[in-house]
C-alpha cells in the first residue's frame, strides 16, 4: 500500500496564481483532512470530509476550496495565491476502527513570491 | 481560548531516561479524541499514540505511554528509555465529536532533544 500520496512536493507561485494540491489514498477511509503548517506552529485545519461527495470547513478555509469525487482523491485548490499562503500543506486520512489513527501524506512546501 | 496547549516549548532528556511531554485540552464534548505525533526535522508527521475519552485505562504504544487525567483536561506524553532518534517535535491534537464535526485542533509542538 501506498498509504497517502501528495503532489507536488514543491511549488512556487507567483501571487495570483491558482493551482491544485493533489492528495490520493488507497486505505478505503472515509475521512480525510487537509491541513497548513506555518513555520515554527502545529497544524491548522483547512478543510475535511466524511466521504465522497460530503466537504467541510475547518478552522482555516479561507482562500481554499476542496472536492471530494472518490474516496480515494482529495485535492485542494487556491485560488488568487497570496503570500500569506505560504505553508506546508498535509493531507491525511483518517481511520476510525478498531482504533483512530491519522495517516499523513509527506507534504507539499508551498512559497508564494 | 486554545484548544489545545503544550506549555513547553523545548525539552531535553539524556538517553535511556524518561521523558514527559505535556498537553492540556478544553472542550465541553463528553466524546473527543486525543492524539500524539511525531515530527523530525526530515518534517512527515508520524501518528504515535491515540487515547478516547471514554477509554477506562491509558493508552500505550511501544516506549509511548498518554497519561490521561480526564478531570484535569490532560494527555501528557511519557517517552520511556528515550533514545536519540526520538529527538523531533512532538504535536498533541484533539478530535472534537464525529456527531459535531470532527474537527482536529493541534498544540504548538514541545521540541524534545535527546542528549546522548
Amino acid at each position: 500500500n501506498a498509504g497517502v500520496t501528495q503532489t507536488p512536493k514543491f511549488r512556487i507561485l507567483k501571487i495570483g496564481q491558482s493551482m491544485t494540491l493533489q492528495c490520493t489514498q488507497d486505505m478505503n477511509h472515509n475521512y480525510m483532512y487537509w491541513y497548513r503548517q506555518d513555520p515554527g506552529m502545529g497544524l491548522k485545519l483547512i478543510y475535511y470530509s466524511v466521504g465522497a461527495g460530503i466537504t467541510d470547513k475547518g478552522e482555516v478555509p479561507n482562500g481554499y476550496n476542496v472536492s471530494r469525487s472518490t474516496t480515494e482523491d482529495f485535492p485542494l485548490r487556491l485560488e488568487l495565491a497570496a503570500p500569506s499562503q505560504t505553508s506546508v500543506y498535509f493531507c491525511a486520512s483518517h481511520r476510525q476502527s478498531p482504533q483512530e489513527t491519522q495517516y499523513f501524506g509527506p507534504g507539499t512546501r508551498l512559497l508564494v513570491l | 481560548a486554545q484548544k489545545i496547549t503544550q506549555t513547553q516549548p523545548g525539552m531535553f532528556v539524556q538517553e535511556k531516561e524518561a521523558v514527559t511531554l505535556d498537553c492540556t485540552y478544553d472542550t465541553s464534548d463528553p466524546s473527543y479524541g486525543l492524539f500524539w505525533y511525531k515530527q523530525p526535522s526530515s518534517g512527515e508527521m508520524i501518528f504515535l499514540i491515540y487515547q478516547g475519552s471514554y477509554d477506562q485505562q491509558n493508552a500505550t504504544e511501544g516506549r509511548y505511554s498518554l497519561n490521561f487525567q480526564k478531570a484535569r483536561k490532560s494527555a501528557n506524553l511519557v517517552i520511556s528509555a528515550s533514545q536519540l532518534g526520538d529527538s523531533a517535535m512532538y504535536f498533541c491534537a484533539m478530535r472534537e465529536p464525529l456527531y459535531t464535526g470532527n474537527q482536529f485542533y493541534f498544540g504548538t509542538g514541545t521540541s524534545l532533544t535527546v542528549i546522548p
